[in-house]
């Protein structure tokens, strides 16, 4: 089976940098996603790794170390908007392999 | 491309009713999923397809069907609705082969079961 652990919630400023991690077991990994969630809407895309190492887009950088079944993301000069829950998840394996979330991560960005 | 449409957006049942919820997706692709969400929960995952007449269970497959006739319908059905299904559902599908794997969302289908 698969399983993910991330922080139910966490707190920081405007302008501020925040760390999002996961932890994850699974018995099949085809790699790491993270989707982000403004108040119960649809859930959006924002990064993936396959791979270890550091992933960038703009704001937005996500980190896999496949060895330490670890991942984070990571948020940089926090805006408002960014207030939302962030969501991890593994793919299991092959081509259909099922995606796995986990519980989330309560974001509140304060002025 | 409308991407992934579902309907209704919002249901309310009585306990023993049946209903399907409809999703659709223009997008062609060949991976579709339902997932429940509900408060502390996170997203899990009921059943998922990976092309036209296969299907498979997920984490909490008890009390929903699934069928998939053609790439672009994934209908989830509820043979007798329980309070316990009580949730928000929201369906979900990607491409199979390559690419970052991004699965795009519907608007979800806000169910009470009273």
């Amino acid at each position: 089976g698969q399983s993910l652990e991330q922080p139910s919630e966490v707190t920081a400023v405007e302008g501020a940098i925040v760390q999002i991690n996961c932890t994850y077991q699974t018995s099949g990994f085809y790699g790491l996603s993270w989707y982000q969630q403004h108040d119960g809407g649809a859930p959006t895309f924002l990064s993936y790794n396959a791979l270890d190492g550091l992933e960038e887009t703009g704001r937005f950088s996500s980190f896999l170390s496949r060895s330490d079944s670890y991942g984070y993301l990571l948020l940089q000069e926090l805006q408002m908007k960014d207030s939302a829950s962030y969501f991890c998840a593994v793919k299991g394996s092959g081509q259909g392999g099922k995606l796995i979330f986990g519980q989330g991560t309560e974001l509140s960005v304060k002025p | 491309n409308a991407g992934v449409t579902q309907t209704p957006k919002f249901q309310v049942l009585k306990t023993g009713q049946s209903m399907t919820l409809q999703c659709a997706q223009d997008m062609n692709h060949e991976y579709m999923s339902w997932y429940r969400q509900d408060p502390g929960m996170g997203l899990r995952l009921i059943h998922y397809s990976v092309g036209a007449g296969i299907t498979d269970q997920g984490e909490v497959p008890n009390g929903y069907n699934v069928s998939r006739s053609t790439t672009e319908d994934f209908p989830l059905r509820l043979l007798s609705a329980a309070p316990s299904q009580t949730s928000v559902y929201f369906c979900a599908s990607r491409l199979t082969g390559g690419g970052n794997n991004e699965q795009f969302f519907g608007p979800g289908t806000r169910l009470t079961v009273l």
